[in-house]
């Protein structure tokens, strides 16, 4: 069964620091995808970045970046300068299977962001 | 930007009501799918649905709960008889089988559901 872990309940940041989300996850299967959403207090869930097991190099979208470590089965979602725009609610997720798979994405517990003026 | 729109925003029900929450997704996209959130918690899966068939479904989602795609645009999710606990936002969404982004499933802004 694939598991998804966020410890980080909630964090508080500074306007324009940099903030590390993490996120570890649990597969026995090769080929796997990793998302990080965004939840605004409106309550949408916006996609922000994706990572696929067999991809070489780290995403990045604008300001956010994944820190991917396969062998830690770690993918922490990384925003530089952060802005009082990101306070929200992060959820990590996964999705088993490779690039033909369309199966659902399993969700972590999320992790508050407030950024401080 | 295509976008996957829900319908109602917000429903409040009389708990053993039947409920309807209607979603359009992304026109070109095939696999749909339903989540809830019950305020505070986690985001569960509860269903997807590909050619017109269930995919896959959650222990959540039992025989109270259907899903259709009666025409083209529409994929609705039905709750029969409403219950306290069915008191979630509940999210659409879809995906495209077409490897970008690991086909990526996009969200609806949700519906509010409210049994009281």
């Amino acid at each position: 069964a694939q598991k998804i872990t966020q410890t980080q309940p909630g964090m508080f940041v500074q306007e324009k620091e940099a903030v590390t989300l993490d996120c570890t996850y649990d597969t026995s299967d090769p080929s796997y995808g990793l998302f990080w959403y965004k939840q605004p207090s409106s309550g949408e869930m916006i996609f922000l970045i994706y990572q696929g097991s067999y991809d070489q190099q780290n995403a990045t979208e604008g300001r956010y970046s994944l820190n991917f470590q396969k062998a830690r089965k770690s993918a922490n979602l990384v925003i530089s300068a952060s802005q009082l725009g990101d306070s929200a609610m992060y959820f990590c997720a996964m999705r088993e299977g490779g690039y033909s798979s369309a199966s659902k994405i399993i969700f972590g517990s999320g992790t508050r962001l407030s950024i401080r003026p | 930007e295509p976008e996957v729109t829900q319908t109602p925003s917000h429903q409040v029900t009389q708990m053993g009501q039947e409920v309807i929450l209607r979603c359009v997704p992304i026109s070109n996209h095939l696999y749909f799918y339903w989540y809830r959130q019950i305020l505070g918690q986690k985001v569960e899966f509860l269903v997807s649905f590909y050619n017109n068939e269930i995919s896959e479904k959650s222990e959540i989602f039992d025989d109270q709960f259907s899903v259709e795609r009666p025409d083209g645009s529409n994929f609705t999710l039905k709750i029969r008889s409403t219950k306290l606990e069915d008191s979630a936002m509940y999210f659409c969404a879809s995906s495209e089988l077409d490897g970008s982004s690991g086909n990526t499933i996009y969200f609806g802004e949700g519906s509010w559901l409210t049994v009281v």
